[in-house]
């Protein structure tokens, strides 16, 4: 499934399904980005990054895609398990800035059994 | 051992009261944040320090005070607490300025009555 982080909207996924989790940002000049997950309860935990010279990026099951030119940010989760549960944050950064990350708004992952 | 620690992890107080919020990282970065999370997991930077130096300070009132003893640590102070001030409050650290991973604590629970 597909959802784009807005206004913290839901994606549903079945265990074992691949999610696919969206992200605007807003700054051209932001060259470093950050998809943080966050439990409840719990703080904002690292899953991957990317900077600005490339346009994509593998992890452990999960993929960052980055498109400069529409400023759009994606994670991939393969095999989506039950414990990737979570809200996803996408941040973006600007080197120039003083390291000052800028949160999108999130995106709620709930994964059925 | 715990990267990022915060204390205390729930607080709840009066309004009018003055309160703060530890912060110890023991990773060695030079790079310190506090982040204010309201009540629609919208993420936001307060501060970072650098050093011991404010690098970024994001037009927060002047009864949030930040202070940081040495590198390690970076305690938020508020004075004349006020409802709105009711949030969660994440401490985070980085190696330094330029464009590293950011690594956030648990987070400490504010509720003002």
């Amino acid at each position: 499934g597909e959802s784009v982080g807005l206004h913290l909207p839901t994606l549903s996924v079945q265990e074992g399904d691949n999610s696919i989790i969206n992200c605007a940002y807003s700054n051209s000049a932001s060259d470093y980005f950050i998809w943080y997950k966050q439990e409840s309860g719990k703080g904002p935990q690292f899953i991957i990054d990317i900077r600005s010279n490339m346009d994509k990026r593998q992890g452990q099951r999960v993929t960052v895609l980055l498109n400069k030119t529409v400023k759009h940010l994606s994670l991939q989760i393969a095999a989506t398990q039950p414990g990737d549960s979570a809200v996803y944050f996408c941040a973006e950064n600007n080197r120039g800035g003083g390291n000052k990350l800028t949160f999108g708004t999130g995106t709620q992952l709930k994964v059925e059994l | 051992d715990t990267a990022v620690s915060q204390t205390p992890k729930y607080l709840v107080t009066q309004m009018g009261n003055d309160k703060s919020i530890k912060c110890e990282q023991n990773l060695g970065h030079d790079t310190m944040y506090w982040y204010k999370q309201d009540s629609k997991k919208f993420l936001k930077i307060m501060f970072s320090y650098n050093n011991k130096e404010l690098i970024i300070n994001e037009t927060v009132p002047n009864r949030f005070s930040p202070k940081s003893p040495d590198k390690a640590h970076l305690n938020l102070h508020i004075n004349s607490l006020e409802l709105g001030d009711s949030a969660v409050y994440f401490c985070a650290s980085s190696a330094d300025t330029g464009g590293n991973t950011i690594y956030f604590g648990e987070g400490s629970w504010l509720t003002v009555v």
